[in-house]
Parts: C-alpha cells; structure tokens; sequence
C-alpha cells in the first residue's frame, strides 16, 4: 500500500522568504510522486512530477523538488515567495496505467506581506 | 496535458435526489477517475474507469450509491444517488495522458446536499 505524510497542515512565510513544505511517502514500489497546487474555488493543477529520472524535478512557477529515496520524501521548495503563491498544496504517489492517486492530507501554505 | 471540462460546476440539492456529473476530455484517454475532496480535507479516490470495462471501486465506495458510465474515450458520469448532506463535497475527474504517467484535473463539480 501507498501512503503520504505532509507535515504541516499550515505554513506560514513571509512575501519573498523559502517556501519549504514537507512530504514523506511509503511506497513498496519505485514511485511516481506529484505536487498539486489547488487555489480556492478551482481544481488541481500539476506542479511538477518526479518518474524515476532526475533527482531534482523543476515545476512551473518557480517551484521545485527533490526526491531523496534513503528518507523517503518529496519535499517541495521555492527560493522567494510571492503572494500569489498562496494556495493549498497536495503531494501524492502513484499513477502509472491503472492507479489512482493516494493524496497527502494538503499543506496551506499562507504568505504574509 | 489534457483540457477537462466537468458539468455542472456546482448544484444544491435535496436529500434523497440524485446527480450526475459529467466529465469531458479533449482528447483520447483509457484511463479517468472520480475523485471526493470532502470539506477542508483531502482528495480520495472513488473509483477507475475504463473504457469499455465496469468501473473499478475503492473500498467504502460501491456501484449502487456513485453508479459510473465510460462510454467512450472522452467521456465519463458519476452519479451521486439517494443523496445525504454527507455527500456534500467537491467530485473530480482525472484522466491519465498516455505516456506522461500524469493525472489532469478537471475544474471540479461543488455539490451541496440540504
């Protein structure tokens, strides 16, 4: 079975800081890992994927993650916040053919000005 | 990527009512998925559906209460039968895009049940 862990159900920065939000996964397979982004009132949009090429995954908007396996986490990182970056953030695992995804409990991320 | 369009985007409805929602792709897919997102939490899956098979239910999910059609390669139905204010919640489609290993989204159907 396949599980994710996002720490943190808020996250709270300031406008032009690290954003830095948490995800774990247990998975008894080589994963397929994904950030979603979701804003209010709308539905997920991709962030960026990781399937097992690079280490390090560039999404759009400035976003990034690395996939570490030895702890295995996903953990979504941006260099400077920007205002509209405020949204809530999904980490999932699995994909591949027939596979639903198994979603993180979501992380809000909130920027202060 | 793929473009989905979900109908209606949000209805309220009575207790003991069904509604069925409809999603439409773009392009040619074999896999979609129904996903809920319940108030302030996360996406569950509901169930996989294939063209030209009987949808796929997870566990706490059955046919006779979100009954799915798969018609063809661009569309599919969820319907939310004999509704409760439990099932007051967001309904996604997904759909996988060959070769990409990736799940699109569509916009999502905001569903209110009195």
């Amino acid at each position: 079975a396949q599980s994710v862990t996002q720490l943190g159900s808020h996250v709270s920065v300031s406008e032009g800081a690290l954003v830095l939000l948490r995800c774990n996964y247990s998975s008894s397979v080589p994963p397929y890992l994904f950030w979603y982004v979701q804003y209010p009132n709308q539905g997920l949009q991709l962030l960026l994927k990781y399937t097992s090429a690079a280490t390090l995954v560039k999404g759009i908007n400035g976003f990034e993650a690395e996939f570490k396996k030895s702890e295995t986490s996903f953990h979504l990182t941006k260099p400077s916040a920007h205002m509209s970056d405020a949204a809530e953030y999904f980490c999932a695992v699995g994909g591949g053919g027939a596979d639903g995804l198994t979603f993180g409990k979501g992380t809000h991320l909130i920027i202060q000005p | 990527s793929a473009v989905i369009s979900q109908k209606p985007s949000r209805d309220i409805c009575q207790r003991g009512t069904s509604l069925t929602i409809q999603c439409q792709v773009d392009s040619q897919v074999t896999m979609m998925f129904w996903y809920r997102q319940q108030p302030g939490q996360s996406l569950t899956l509901i169930a996989t559906a294939n063209q030209g098979s009987e949808a796929t239910y997870e566990s706490g999910f059955v046919i006779d209460k979100f009954p799915i059609s798969r018609p063809n390669l661009t569309f599919s139905t969820l319907t939310v039968s004999n509704m409760s204010p439990e099932d007051s919640s967001i309904y996604l489609c997904s759909v996988e895009v060959p070769w990409q290993e990736t799940q699109y989204f569509g916009p999502g159907t905001r569903l209110l049940v009195l």
